[in-house]
């Protein structure tokens, strides 16, 4: 399977407790996205890299959250200290540098906070 | 907030016949794509129509994009109880010095057997 992978696709902790996902883009795609999406409304920008530089940061990330991409290929995203507000789908995606290239999605990770 | 606004927010129809959503957007785009998403599922991608064109085909898939007044429609023809699913529009900021993709709110269509 050559497109974007997501780990794990489920999470559930207790507040207060650090989570980590993990996201695999697809091998040739040097652009990566983070988006989170709660229930019946669409995904929501967090940030955005261009190989391991990250470019574009939301202003929903807060200081809780960080995303790295370390040698430019996977990609972390932790939140720590959760809260129930966090409880959302986050989902990655990869594109291509060149213009007008397709935006793939991985499945993405939802997390419950309890 | 968000860029674009589809509409209807949903939409339930026969199966066979013809389903139409539109999104909206506020500035200057690159491009436009739309995506599928199935309940709790990740996002598909459907098609790609750049700011240049005006309409684009895939299969039983026809989006057409009207740069003047910053709306974009997806139709979808014959279609199939597998069609249930929410549709999102995605607008590429490139052109503005941005490179994230902002998405509408999507529109839930109900394909009934």
């Amino acid at each position: 399977d050559t497109g974007v992978s997501q780990d794990p696709r489920h999470k559930i902790t207790k507040r207060g407790q650090n989570v980590t996902f993990r996201c695999d883009p697809i091998s040739e795609h040097n652009r990566l996205y983070w988006y989170r999406q709660t229930l019946g409304q669409g995904p929501e920008f967090l940030t955005y890299f261009q190989n391991e530089a990250q470019l574009e940061k939301s202003r929903l990330l807060s200081d809780r959250f960080s995303a790295e991409r370390p040698k430019g290929s996977f990609s972390t995203l932790e939140i720590q200290r959760t809260e129930q507000g966090d409880s959302a789908m986050y989902l990655c995606a990869s594109s291509s540098r060149q213009p007008n290239t397709e935006a793939f999605f991985g499945q993405g990770t939802r997390l419950t906070v309890v | 907030s968000q860029q674009g606004e589809e509409d209807p927010q949903a939409l339930s129809i026969q199966e066979g016949e013809n389903a139409t959503m539109n999104c909206s957007y506020k500035t200057s785009i690159n491009n436009l794509q739309w995506y599928r998403q199935n309940s709790g599922r990740g996002l598909v991608h459907l098609i790609l129509i750049r700011s240049n064109e005006r309409e684009k085909h895939s299969g039983r898939l026809r989006v057409t994009l009207d740069t003047s007044k910053k709306s974009s429609s997806l139709l979808i023809t014959a279609s199939r109880a597998a069609d249930t699913a929410s549709y999102f529009c995605a607008t590429d900021l490139s052109t503005s010095g941005t490179y994230k993709y902002i998405f509408g709110t999507g529109t839930r269509l109900k394909v009934l057997a």
